[in-house]
């Protein structure tokens, strides 16, 4: 248990609709990075949000968006779904380098 | 920017054997290692990570070496069991600003 929880845990949307998925943070930790994972693949960065701040982005296009709330929680909103967006988006709480992850959110695009 | 490779990508072995998962870095800046083992459905978790100023950390079956030198970093899990079947990730990072970048896996199977 990491207390780390993203909601929600599967979603079926479709090709040029928009998602919001949502990540409450571990007590404490005032950093939250999500990354993308893709089946058979290892996490890939998408950004990361420091204070509310973003304070690092990977290599996706600008139609991946954050927020980072005061209470630390968070949101991934991506516009203009397109199939090869269908992945798992991971979030991850951070307390300088260590990463705790939630379980998850399936996104599937049809 | 940081390349993480690991290998093997699948390994098989039987209950009770020794199983030993390889990462190289490409940023010799990485000052921190982490390893996640991730099960069917769920998200990564952290089982053991080491830092730059040490050479070995045990916890239990499992331990993490790391040659600085070389920039390489391996996962060593002894006695193996069947519930430590799963997909284990390696990763590197070099300050709590940067991200994590993981190697691609390595599915491991237990037989038992």
């Amino acid at each position: 248990e990491t207390g780390v929880t993203q909601s929600p845990t599967h979603l079926i949307k479709t090709r040029g609709q928009q998602v919001t998925l949502r990540c409450s943070s571990q007590s404490g930790h005032n950093t939250v990075s999500w990354y993308q994972q893709a089946l058979g693949q290892g996490p890939q960065f998408i950004f990361q949000y420091y204070r509310e701040e973003e304070n690092g982005r990977g290599n996706f296009p600008p139609r991946f968006s954050g927020l980072q709330f005061p209470n630390y929680s968070s949101e991934l909103n991506v516009n203009a779904l397109e199939l090869d967006d269908s992945a798992l988006y991971l979030c991850a709480s951070r307390l300088g380098q260590v990463a705790f992850f939630g379980q998850g959110t399936r996104l599937t695009v049809v | 920017g940081e390349n993480v490779e690991q290998h093997p990508s699948t390994l098989s072995v039987q209950e009770g054997d020794s199983a030993v998962i390889k990462c190289t870095y490409s940023d010799s800046a990485s000052n921190y290692f982490p390893w996640y083992k991730q099960e069917l459905g769920k998200g990564p978790q952290l089982i053991i990570d080491i830092r730059s100023n040490v050479g070995e950390k045990k916890d239990q079956r499992i331990a993490v070496t790391l040659n600085k030198t070389a920039k390489h970093f391996s996962l060593h899990i002894t006695e193996t069991q069947p519930e430590d079947s799963a997909v284990y990730f390696c990763a590197a990072s070099f300050s709590g600003n940067t991200p994590l970048v993981f190697g691609k896996g390595t599915r491991l199977s237990v037989i038992a």
